[in-house]
């Protein structure tokens, strides 16, 4: 079946960086493109970006611009979001989710379980 | 960005009844529109795509319609398993989320 698998949770101090990973199976991992969602504590989804596994281009959401990065790495069928210079407001749980080949973002089916990434002096 | 104006923002209903949520966008979308539940703790899941096709294996009494800027979600008959916060999407553009609408029973 069709699954996203993240990394663990991770706990930051703020200006660090961090990298969540999320690895794909049961389909062909450059068919889809792959997005990322964070959903702070308690507050609703926003969305950051997506990246093209085939090509490796990616679209990011203004807020994020100049601080996150998206790539991936085909021959393991995992995508990766760093989120660098961490404030305490980055506290929030990261999910990936699979969106549809298409220039439009789409829906996004399924999602991954979530990485808490917890940043903290 | 297109922003998506969500309402309301919670409710209360008993099992049984009617639920409608609405979600307008700041421009025209067309139908590019998806509704996701999620339950505490737990990552979203796609329930209605386009605006009004039910993902397939998503019980019947949930339905979408709605097409511009103004759109419904409902569910016909709630259920206490329905209880959850419910998330328009738009795709038109970047996509951006409506901010929620939590679903209590009364």
């Amino acid at each position: 079946q069709v699954q996203l698998v993240q990394s663990g949770a991770e706990v930051k101090k703020p200006g660090a960086s961090v990298k969540v990973s999320c690895k794909a199976s049961g389909y062909t991992f450059t068919g889809y493109y792959m997005h990322w969602v964070r959903q702070a504590p308690g507050q609703g989804l926003e969305w950051m970006g997506r990246i093209n596994p085939n090509s490796g281009g990616t679209n990011y959401a203004q807020k994020f611009q100049g601080r996150v990065t998206m790539t991936r790495d085909t021959s393991i069928s995992t995508a990766y979001m760093e989120l660098s210079r961490l404030r305490s407001d980055d506290t929030a749980v990261y999910y990936c989710a699979r969106g549809p080949y298409q220039p439009l973002g789409g829906w996004f089916d399924p999602w991954g379980q979530g990485t808490l990434v917890t940043v903290s002096s | 960005d297109i922003q998506m104006t969500q309402s309301p923002s919670s409710l209360s209903a008993s099992v049984g009844d009617r639920v409608t949520i609405t979600c307008q966008a700041s421009q025209d979308i067309s139908n590019y529109l998806n509704w996701y539940q999620q339950k505490p703790g737990k990552a979203p899941k796609l329930l209605i795509y386009d605006a009004s096709n039910l993902e397939t294996g998503v019980p019947s009494r949930f339905s979408g319609s709605g097409s511009g800027t103004d759109f419904t979600f409902t569910i016909s008959s709630l259920q206490p398993e329905d209880i959850a916060t419910y998330y328009c999407q738009q795709y038109d553009n970047l996509p951006t989320f409506g901010g929620g609408t939590k679903v209590e029973i009364k």
